[in-house]
């Protein structure tokens, strides 16, 4: 089955700088990527998806881009605020099949 | 909408017993989910289910069974609780328009078995 690997599990940027996530799947067939950002005692919600006939979709300050070659996705944001700051998963999934997550990824935006 | 609903929201269990976790979905989706979340470990899948009468098994389902009556509800049973079933559990249903397959979750249990 897929497996999906996060890295790194945590990391630490300045206000305004730029975060970077990355994670690799094992599943040539799935097609469907999103990312999920969880505060701290709250639910993961979506923030962007990507699916797999697009290389790159950005929403404001933050976009993923796909190399389905490589089988690897990634998460950039870009001028970092503090209200960032929280636990980013990334999962891969086929159309018809389950989510699969990574171990998720701890960012903390220092002002 | 309510969206996505758990109950309860806090348990604690002793070695042995069992319950039933509650969830419950009105926006009509077909696809639901359960996962577990401990520290370091992510979101893990539990039992999913792609419409009423049909489940099928995630990543780690040992000591969870789950039913499919209705589109709307997806309890999850531990059948003899463990203190490896200290989680918190996420229930999730799935959007599965033309723009992608969004999972909306759940408030989450928090449960600690004892």
């Amino acid at each position: 089955g897929e497996n999906v690997e996060q890295h790194p599990s945590t990391l630490s940027v300045q206000e305004g700088d730029s975060a970077v996530i990355k994670c690799t799947y094992s599943d040539s067939a799935s097609n469907y990527f999103p990312w999920y950002k969880q505060e701290l005692g709250k639910r993961p919600q979506l923030i962007i998806d990507i699916r797999s006939n697009v290389g790159e979709k950005k929403d404001q300050r933050i976009a993923v881009t796909l190399n389905k070659t490589a089988k690897h996705f990634s998460l950039h944001i870009t001028e970092t605020q503090p209200e960032d700051s929280a636990v980013y998963f990334c999962a891969a999934s086929t159309d018809t099949d389950k989510l699969i997550f990574g171990t998720g990824t701890r960012l903390q935006v220092f002002p | 909408n309510a969206g996505v609903t758990q109950t309860p929201k806090f348990q604690v269990l002793k070695t042995g017993q069992s319950m039933t976790l509650q969830c419950a979905q009105d926006m009509n989706h077909e696809y639901m989910s359960w996962y577990r979340q401990d520290p370091g470990m992510g979101l893990r899948l539990i039992h999913y289910s792609v419409g009423a009468g049909i489940t099928d098994q995630g990543e780690v389902p040992n000591g969870y069974n789950v039913s499919r009556s209705t589109t709307e509800d997806f309890p999850l049973r531990l059948l003899s609780a463990a203190p490896s079933q200290t989680s918190v559990y996420f229930c999730a249903s799935t959007s599965t328009g033309s723009g992608g397959y969004e999972q909306y979750f759940g408030p989450g249990t928090r449960l600690t078995v004892t």
